[in-house]
């Protein structure tokens, strides 16, 4: 059963417009919620990171947390088509014990021009 | 300039035959991962290490051997390949068994045929 749940699977956008994505934790021992994004062919990079309420912003990039729902989501605004990727999300528990990154299934975002 | 070197970039092997995916990192990490990525599965986590000592095993198979013979250095062996094994496998490190940033390597593309 997968932890980490994404959605949509999928997304299109186009060029200037605002992607959203969404994250939920289904385990309640997670504290800690990572953006990665993944080109195609290529190895998933970090993006940004949130542990606590509220919102995070960086660009165009703006993170949302609500720890009491373990969810949480990813705006893109201004979408470019090279924002075109797979965003994972992953979570983790707080620091100590078995650190065992876990991401979601992604989603596909492409931005057409 | 690659911190995280995994060789061969391409391997295709023959179904039943035994292959060793290689990972090293430069990036002073404490932390090491696998994982597994394909066209019909998600990121999948397969292996954490922390100061060689194997921390976690989610993969149900015995085929797949983690090898760390140098903090720096965390190996893949599988054998008996089958071509449900095809995948585009990853290697992964963390300062620490905590909540901090993944760092990925490039990947080895396998194919078995």
């Amino acid at each position: 059963q997968q932890k980490v749940q994404q959605s949509p699977e999928s997304l299109i956008v186009p060029e200037g417009g605002m992607a959203s994505l969404n994250c939920t934790s289904s385990d309640r021992n997670v504290d800690y919620f990572w953006w990665y994004r993944q080109h195609s062919g290529k190895s998933p990079k970090m993006l940004m990171s949130i542990f606590s309420n509220g919102e995070k912003e960086e660009g165009r990039f703006t993170v949302h947390l609500n720890k009491a729902s373990l969810h949480t989501s990813l705006h893109i605004r201004d979408s470019q088509p090279s924002d075109s990727a797979l965003y994972l999300c992953a979570a983790s528990p707080p620091s100590g014990g078995n650190y065992k990154p876990t991401f979601g299934k992604g989603t596909s975002l492409v931005v057409h021009p | 300039d690659p911190k995280i070197i995994q060789k061969p970039k391409y391997l295709v092997a023959v179904t039943g035959s035994e292959k060793i995916l290689i990972c090293e990192q430069y990036l002073g990490h404490n932390a090491m991962y696998w994982y597994r990525q394909s066209a019909k599965k998600p990121l999948e986590f397969m292996f954490s290490y922390s100061y060689q000592k194997l921390m976690d095993n989610q993969t149900a198979s015995s085929r797949f051997q983690p090898q760390s013979s140098k903090k720096n250095h965390l190996d893949l062996q599988i054998t008996a390949l089958k071509p449900d094994d095809s995948a585009t496998y990853f290697c992964a490190s963390s300062p620490g068994q905590g909540n901090t940033e993944v760092f990925f390597g490039k990947g080895t593309r396998l194919t078995v045929v």
